[in-house]
């Protein structure tokens, strides 16, 4: 069953900006701590952003502070990441993903590509 | 920021064989904060293991996870042919979260 699904990826010229959404159609996004974990083509996995379930903790990777803002809705039960400043760097699929105990992402989106564009 | 070393890179191996993979760390990990996942082509990654032994919901017993310190293994004592996939080690502590490079096991 499908718990978290990202949308709002596509093709952006470099210095453009996107916003990435995370719905939660069975889980509540404000019970849980959530995160945005990035794969670049071909590449491993990079934690990019975290918030906690209250909302007061939030932080982001050095490669993408200042430029990246995590945030949510509690109205839409989403998740967001708006992605400003981009570089041909940032080109990878973007998951939101759960945390749980330990801090281990246990559910996991399908994923939203982006692709910046020099 | 702690770095996730994986070895090796890739493991060939015949399914029905025991797979071991490493994951070293820069400097030492709390135990706690351990996590082992299984990502196939086009597909989001799958959690195995988490506070580096105990196997998530669902996770069959041939995949456990052992270790403290700087050196954690993740061992799948029978390979079945579902397992050929690439396998990352994340941690986390005050200064974030960090994966591992990935491990690919495939078919020998």
């Amino acid at each position: 069953e499908v718990q978290l699904v990202e949308s709002g990826g596509g093709l952006v010229q470099s210095g453009g900006s996107l916003r990435l959404s995370c719905a939660a159609p069975r889980i509540s996004i404000n019970s849980f701590d959530m995160n945005w974990v990035r794969q670049a083509p071909g590449k491993g996995l990079e934690w990019i952003s975290y918030m906690s379930s209250s909302g007061s903790a939030i932080y982001y990777a050095d490669s993408v502070k200042g430029r990246f803002t995590i945030s949510r809705d509690s109205a839409t039960n989403s998740l967001y990441l708006h992605l400003d400043s981009l570089r041909a760097e940032d080109t990878a699929v973007y998951y939101c993903a759960r945390m749980t105990v330990g801090d281990a992402f246990d559910i996991w989106g399908q994923g939203t590509m982006v692709t910046v564009s020099s | 920021e702690i770095v996730l070393t994986q070895s090796p890179g890739t493991l060939s191996l015949s399914p029905g064989e025991r797979a071991t993979l490493s994951c070293r760390a820069s400097q030492s990990v709390n135990r706690n904060y351990l996590a082992w996942y299984q990502q196939k082509p086009g597909q989001a990654p799958r959690l195995l293991i988490y506070g580096s032994s105990s196997r998530a919901t669902g996770i069959p017993d041939r995949f456990s996870g052992s270790g403290s310190g700087t050196d954690f293994t993740l061992t799948i004592t029978t390979l079945e042919p579902e397992d050929f996939a690439v396998y990352y080690c994340q941690q986390s502590d005050t200064s974030g979260w960090t994966f591992g490079q990935g491990t690919k096991v495939e078919i020998k």
